[in-house]
């Protein structure tokens, strides 16, 4: 079945540098990559999504890039500020044609910490 | 519209005692997936189910089951409760063929004494 590996697993910055977090999986035929974020005590929220049509997606901080043949993908934020430290979870799944298949496969998730 | 929502928000078992969970998807939503939070193993799914069918289930053993009704709720069931079984159970929903994102709901915390 789907793995997805996912580094760092903690990862602190200061107010205003950018993140990075890096996933990588193994089903070739996974083609459909959200990143949520999930604060303490709180449900896991999507913040963007990537479908393997796509190689780059962005959405004002935040962005998520695609490398289908390294079979790997990054979520990027710019510009952090306090509010963005939480868990954030990267995960892979399979959406065909006329049938969703609901099974999200998540990494570990990254622990972000930013210091104002 | 209504998010997804999860009852009861909380639950204390023991030990072999069955415990069972309720989720409510967004009004439209024909797909709701389990996935069971635990601070060891992370998120890991449990099943989905989509038109009161299942149609994947995750590595977890039998004492794990659910079902869909016709209005699309879930539940799910855990018998013989174990001390291992305690966690959050989230619940997701989506609309299915083929639009596939999730939207958690906040979960059941679940304790096994």
């Amino acid at each position: 079945g789907e793995n997805v590996e996912q580094h760092p697993s903690t990862l602190s910055v200061q107010e205003g540098d950018s993140a990075v977090i890096k996933c990588t999986y193994s089903d070739s035929a996974s083609n459909y990559f959200p990143w949520y974020k999930q604060e303490l005590g709180k449900r896991p929220q999507l913040i963007i999504d990537i479908r393997s049509n796509v190689g780059e997606k962005k959405d004002q901080r935040i962005a998520v890039t695609l490398n289908k043949t390294a079979k790997h993908f990054s979520l990027h934020i710019t510009e952090t500020q306090p509010e963005d430290s939480a868990v954030y979870f990267c995960a892979a799944s399979i959406n065909a044609g006329g049938t969703s298949y609901g099974k999200l496969t998540f990494g570990q998730g990254t622990i972000l910490t930013v210091h104002p | 519209k209504a998010g997804v929502t999860q009852t009861p928000r909380y639950l204390i078992k023991t030990r072999g005692q069955q415990v069972t969970l309720s989720c409510s998807p967004i009004s439209g939503h024909r797909s709701v997936s389990w996935y069971q939070q635990t601070p060891g193993q992370g998120l890991q799914f449990l099943f989905e189910y989509f038109s009161e069918t299942q149609r994947n289930k995750g590595n977890f053993p039998g004492r794990f089951s659910g079902r869909q009704f016709s209005n699309s709720r879930s539940e799910m069931n855990v018998s013989t409760l174990e001390l291992g079984d305690s966690a959050l159970y989230l619940c997701a929903s989506s609309r299915g063929q083929g639009r596939g994102t999730q939207y958690f709901g906040p979960g059941t915390r679940l304790l096994v004494l």
